[in-house]
């Protein structure tokens, strides 16, 4: 069974400073798919950016980016000139490549609580 | 324009009680997911259904019982409703349960409390 571990509870940035949230995941998958998903106070749970596992090259949306290392099984998240509307729980997610269906469920990580500080 | 909606967005209710919430997505996928969230945030698969078809079934008490009329649609009832129930439920829907492009979207969530 697939694991993911967030070992940061909470985390704090200054606004506009840039902050990097931890993500390890244990697998024995070689194809596989990585999320991070950001749940503000309101509860939504919003997608903030996805890493194939094939891909060598680091995803990147905006100001957000991640550093993947599939061989230390590792998926990092930065998060650069941080704004007050970053301040959430983070999650770090993990899923199957497998076609099965039972493969297409999540597994998260325990999430980190991001603070924003002016 | 609300691509995946619960209802309610909150439910207060006494021990014993059986509940429902359901979950609408007008997206135009073919899979729908329940996870549970706890009280220390931890977010876990409880079912799936792929074309009405239940494909994930965690080890859930039975109290709990998934029904999806269409496609878009999953709603999920609880019996006998106990303390430990108490969390937020949120549904997700994904194009299909496989490939990247199936990243799944999540509803508002329902926080569900038994008193």
């Amino acid at each position: 069974a697939q694991t993911v571990t967030q070992s940061q509870p909470e985390m704090s940035v200054q606004e506009a400073e840039t902050v990097t949230l931890s993500c390890t995941y244990d697998t024995s998958e070689s194809d596989y798919y990585l999320f991070w998903y950001k749940q503000p106070p309101s509860r939504q749970m919003i997608l903030v950016i996805r890493q194939e596992a094939y891909k060598q090259q680091n995803a990147t949306e905006n100001r957000f980016s991640v550093n993947f290392q599939k061989a230390a099984k590792s998926f990092s998240l930065k998060i650069s000139d941080s704004q007050l509307g970053d301040a959430a729980m983070y999650f770090c997610a993990y899923r199957s490549a497998r076609s099965t269906g039972t493969a297409s469920k999540l597994t998260f990580g325990t999430g980190t609580r991001l603070q924003v500080t002016l | 324009d609300t691509a995946v909606s619960q209802t309610p967005k909150y439910l207060v209710t006494q021990m014993g009680n059986d509940k429902s919430i359901k979950c609408e997505q007008n997206l135009g996928h073919d899979t729908m997911y329940w996870y549970k969230q706890d009280s220390k945030k931890f977010l876990k698969i409880m079912f799936s259904y792929n074309n009405k078809e239940l494909i994930i079934n965690e080890t859930v008490p039975n109290r709990f019982s998934p029904k999806s009329p269409d496609k878009a649609h999953l709603n999920l009832h609880i019996n006998s409703l106990e303390l430990g129930d108490s969390a937020v439920y949120f549904c997700a829907s994904s194009l299909r349960t496989s490939g990247l492009s199936d990243t799944q979207y999540f509803g508002p969530g329902t926080r569900l409390t038994v008193l």
